[in-house]
């Protein structure tokens, strides 16, 4: 069974400042697809950015970029140059190109003016 | 058009009321899905159709009952609920098959039951 691991329930960090997002996980699998969901309180989960695990390079979508390290499973966000906007929850999910999203259990962020 | 419209968006309902939430994509997609989110945690997946068919109940009690009219639209009736039944409800789509990867939200039907 695949699981996913987001060790940090909560995070802060100064406006325009930069704070990365752990996640870890656990599959056999050699093919997947790994996600960042951002949820603000208006509630929409929101896709923040995707990785393609045959892919060796890090997928990267304006201020936000991942650290993919196949071999250690791990799959870290970056928001770099935070603003109040990015205040929300995340989760880290996983998926294997099938139905079944795999989601951590979720990192809160405050964004401190 | 990435949306994925949800109808209401609240919904108070009593323990002996039949209720129905409604989830429209028209993004092509074909596989549509239920979540179940209580506050503070992941979304807990439900049931998933793929191709108008249900292909995965995670063992929902059967007072929730799913249904697909058709590739677009997907409903949830609820009848006899509970009080701990109480959450978030999230419809996701996602392009189906074996070139599923991402999957979009809708915001969700926040739902009472008293």
């Amino acid at each position: 069974a695949q699981t996913v691991t987001q060790s940090q329930p909560e995070m802060s960090v100064q406006e325009a400042e930069t704070v990365t997002l752990s996640c870890t996980y656990d599959t056999s699998e050699s093919d997947y697809y790994l996600f960042w969901y951002k949820q603000p309180p208006s509630r929409q989960m929101i896709l923040v950015i995707r990785q393609e695990a045959y892919k060796q390079q890090n997928a990267t979508e304006n201020r936000f970029s991942v650290n993919f390290q196949k071999a250690a499973k791990s799959f870290s966000l970056k928001i770099s140059d935070s603003q109040l906007g990015d205040a929300a929850m995340y989760f880290c999910a996983l998926n294997f190109g099938n139905e079944k999203l795999t989601f951590g259990t979720g990192t809160r962020l405050t964004i401190i003016p | 058009d990435t949306e994925v419209t949800q109808t209401p968006k609240h919904l108070v309902m009593g323990m002996t009321n039949k209720k129905s939430l409604k989830c429209e994509q028209h993004m092509g997609h074909r596989a549509m899905y239920w979540y179940k989110q209580k506050a503070k945690k992941p979304p807990e997946l439900m049931f998933v159709y793929s191709y108008e068919k249900l292909s995965i109940n995670e063992s929902v009690p059967s007072r929730f009952s799913p249904e697909c009219p058709n590739s677009s639209l997907l409903n949830l009736h609820l009848h006899a609920l509970q009080p701990e039944d109480s959450a978030l409800y999230l419809c996701a789509s996602s392009q189906g098959g074996t070139q599923n990867t991402e999957a979009f939200f809708g915001q969700g039907t926040r739902l009472t039951v008293v």
